[in-house]
């Protein structure tokens, strides 16, 4: 199985404030076939279902707002907040979908 | 407007067995694959299992092979977990969860889920 490791566990910054939150896999999700990066990012706010933020690692989900944004390739990818605002208060997840089992990271804690 | 609607969640005894139902609606149920992912109370996420759009497909994570059969009737919209042998650490969150397809298999519609509890 592929391992998704996201770090920090959790992190406190101020509002306007950027984010950045990490996550690698413990083998490439990189399909040289296509040149795609099978991993997905979302949120998910206490009380609610995940929301999907990103896929084919930097793809934004129809509606997620530009201040955030998904970049890196093979096994490195990170998550970015540019300015926080009081709403993006959430844990945010990876997850992998190259391969079977599909794998989440064990999550980020953002607070402000 | 796009919507999953889970139900079947409640308090079972170790060993027991639940049904859980999720409610398509909003869009072409039968063109997607679907899956289920569960939470454990404040603990991160789990995919459980998938199954195709024809339903002669499916996928268990190791933890429920055996004892879960995920199915779904496309004639009513719907998409179903049969959980037996229940165990204390399945209690968690079950959500369903559609496939966008293609390539993809990440999860782009979730439904509110709904708790299992075995104790």
């Amino acid at each position: 199985d592929i391992v998704m490791t996201q770090s920090p566990n959790s992190l406190v910054l101020s509002l306007g404030e950027r984010a950045t939150i990490n996550c690698r896999s413990s083998q490439s999700l990189l399909q040289s076939s296509n040149n795609k990066n099978y991993l997905a990012w979302y949120q998910q706010k206490p009380g609610q279902p995940p929301k999907l933020l990103f896929y084919w690692a930097s793809a934004r989900e129809f509606g997620v707002p530009d201040r955030f944004s998904g970049s890196g390739s093979g096994t490195d990818f990170t998550l970015t907040i540019s300015s926080l605002l009081a709403e993006d208060v959430a844990v945010y997840y990876c997850q992998q979908y190259y391969s079977s089992p599909r794998t989440f990271g064990q999550g980020a804690k953002l607070e402000i | 407007e796009v919507q999953l609607l889970e139900s079947g969640g409640g308090l079972v005894q170790p060993g027991g067995s639940l049904r859980l139902s999720c409610a398509a609606s909003g869009f072409t149920f039968r063109s997607f694959d679907m899956s289920w992912v569960r939470q454990p109370p404040g603990k991160g996420l789990e995919w459980v299992s998938d199954i195709n759009t024809r339903g002669d497909y499916r996928q268990y994570a190791d933890s429920v092979k055996g004892r879960f059969t995920i199915s779904r009737d496309n004639s009513e919209n719907t998409l179903y977990l049969q959980m037996n042998s229940l165990r204390v650490d399945d209690t968690a969150i079950y959500y369903c969860a559609r496939v966008p397809g293609g390539d993809r298999h990440d999860f782009d519609v979730w439904g509110q889920g709904t708790m299992v509890t075995v104790s």
